[in-house]
């Protein structure tokens, strides 16, 4: 069965300290991962995908297929990074392409 | 912001009772997933829906069904209600499969009493 595990609830830096979210993964065979970040009264949207290895609004995210680990992270936060961020799966083929597997949730505080 | 819509906001309904929930999907989009969240968790998948086909199902009992129309808007219906369906409950509509591709609507929040 696949797994989405994000071990922190709650997750509160200061302004310009460095952020990490952690992810951790269990899945059967070649999965893709993504990071959704969810701001206040706004809707679920994609902030990034492992494939593209892209850097969206400061933050990177890393695939380690070793430790299936897909973390998070950012050098200098922003009070705007405040938000609740998710961490998801989906199959790169088979039935589970296309469907999404979401962890928990971390809830993001960025203090000025 | 995306076209994806989702009607009603929310509703109060009785245990027992049977709900409709709609999502317009964003023009050129023939794929439409469901969501349900509950309180505290991550969304958690339904169905899919691929040009008037479903496409894959999670973990949902079949008083959880669905449909697509031929202009690719969604019913996601559940019957015989329990507490436990009190939820956000999110559409997303895509041109494909491709998860990159998905754009959520708002949801709709569902108590069950």
């Amino acid at each position: 069965a696949q797994r989405v595990t994000q071990p922190e609830k709650l997750l509160s830096v200061f302004k310009g300290a460095p952020v990490e979210l952690k992810c951790n993964y269990s899945y059967s065979g070649s999965p893709e991962l993504f990071w959704y970040v969810q701001y206040s009264r706004q809707r679920l949207q994609l902030l990034l995908r492992h494939i593209s290895r892209e850097s969206i609004k400061g933050f990177t995210a890393d695939l380690n297929k070793g430790e299936t680990s897909f973390h998070l992270k950012k050098p200098f936060a922003q009070e705007e990074d405040s938000a609740m961020y998710y961490c998801a799966l989906s199959g790169l083929g088979g039935t589970s392409y296309g469907k999404l597997t979401f962890g928990q949730g971390t809830i993001l505080t960025v203090h000025p | 912001e995306t076209g994806v819509t989702q009607s009603p906001t929310h509703l109060i309904k009785t245990r027992g009772q049977q709900v409709t929930l709609r999502c317009s999907s964003q023009s050129g989009h023939n794929t439409v997933s469901w969501y349900q969240q509950a309180l505290g968790q991550g969304p958690q998948f339904i169905f899919q829906y691929y040009r008037e086909e479903e496409n894959g199902r999670g973990n949902f009992p079949p008083r959880f069904s669905g449909l697509q129309f031929p202009n690719y808007s969604s019913e996601l219906n559940v019957n015989a209600l329990e507490l436990d369906d009190s939820a956000l409950y999110l559409c997303a509509s895509s041109p494909g499969l491709a998860v990159n591709e998905q754009y959520f609507g708002p949801g709709t929040r569902l108590t069950v009493t």
